[in-house]
């Protein structure tokens, strides 16, 4: 079945940066454009980037443009999301989903960004 | 962006009555709109997308109505594992935007 599994959350210091991955099972990876969706705690959820099956669309929330960079590795079946010049307003629980025309119908458990000093 | 308006922010409901959320768009989005349940400490999971149609294993006593800019979930007769936070999504513009959620508690 349809497994995706984040990591690399944790605390940072304002300004710092992290890498979250996801890494994805029991599909066709390759085949499936995905998202990373955020939650602050107590708040709903925030789309804040998206990429193609190939990589070459990407897109992203304005409030983590210039910040964050979403990526791929088709051959390993994983998905990152580089997150520089963190701000105590992204933490929140972090999760990677599969896109399908635009439905969001596969998420992982998420992990959990703390930014504080 | 789109802004997308979800009431009510919470809804008291007995087990086994009707409840009915609503959520609005500030403008169209067509039928690319989506609902998702998150039960606590979970994360969100599909039940309605293209306004209507119930998702892989969601059960019919959930369903989705509405076009344009005015959406309806409604869940026939509530079940325990249903008192949860719904929220709706709309994918027909960029940035994909949701509403701030509905919880659904016992009454």
């Amino acid at each position: 079945q349809v497994q995706l599994v984040e990591s690399g959350g944790g605390l940072v210091k304002p300004g710092g940066s992290l890498r979250l991955s996801c890494a994805a099972s029991g599909f066709t990876f390759s085949d499936h454009y995905m998202t990373w969706i955020r939650q602050a705690p107590g708040k709903g959820l925030e789309w804040i980037s998206y990429i193609s099956d190939s990589g070459s669309i990407k897109y992203y929330a304005d409030s983590v443009k210039g910040r964050f960079t979403i990526s791929r590795d088709n051959a390993k079946n994983s998905l990152d999301l580089q997150m520089n010049s963190l701000r105590a307003e992204d933490t929140a629980i972090y999760y990677c989903t599969t896109v399908h025309y635009g439905r969001l119908d596969n998420w992982g458990q998420g992990t959990l960004v703390t930014v504080s000093s | 962006e789109i802004v997308m308006t979800q009431s009510p922010a919470t809804l008291s409901v007995s087990p086994g009555e009707r409840a009915t959320l609503s959520c609005r768009a500030s403008q169209s989005v067509s039928s690319n709109l989506a609902w998702y349940q998150q039960r606590p400490g979970q994360a969100p999971r599909l039940l309605i997308y293209g306004a209507s149609t119930r998702a892989t294993g969601i059960p019919a006593r959930f369903s989705g109505s509405g076009s344009g800019t005015d959406f309806t979930l409604t869940i026939s007769s509530l079940q325990s594992e249903d008192f949860a936070v719904y929220s709706c999504h709309q994918y027909n513009n960029w940035p994909w935007t949701f509403g701030q959620g509905t919880k659904v508690e016992i009454k």
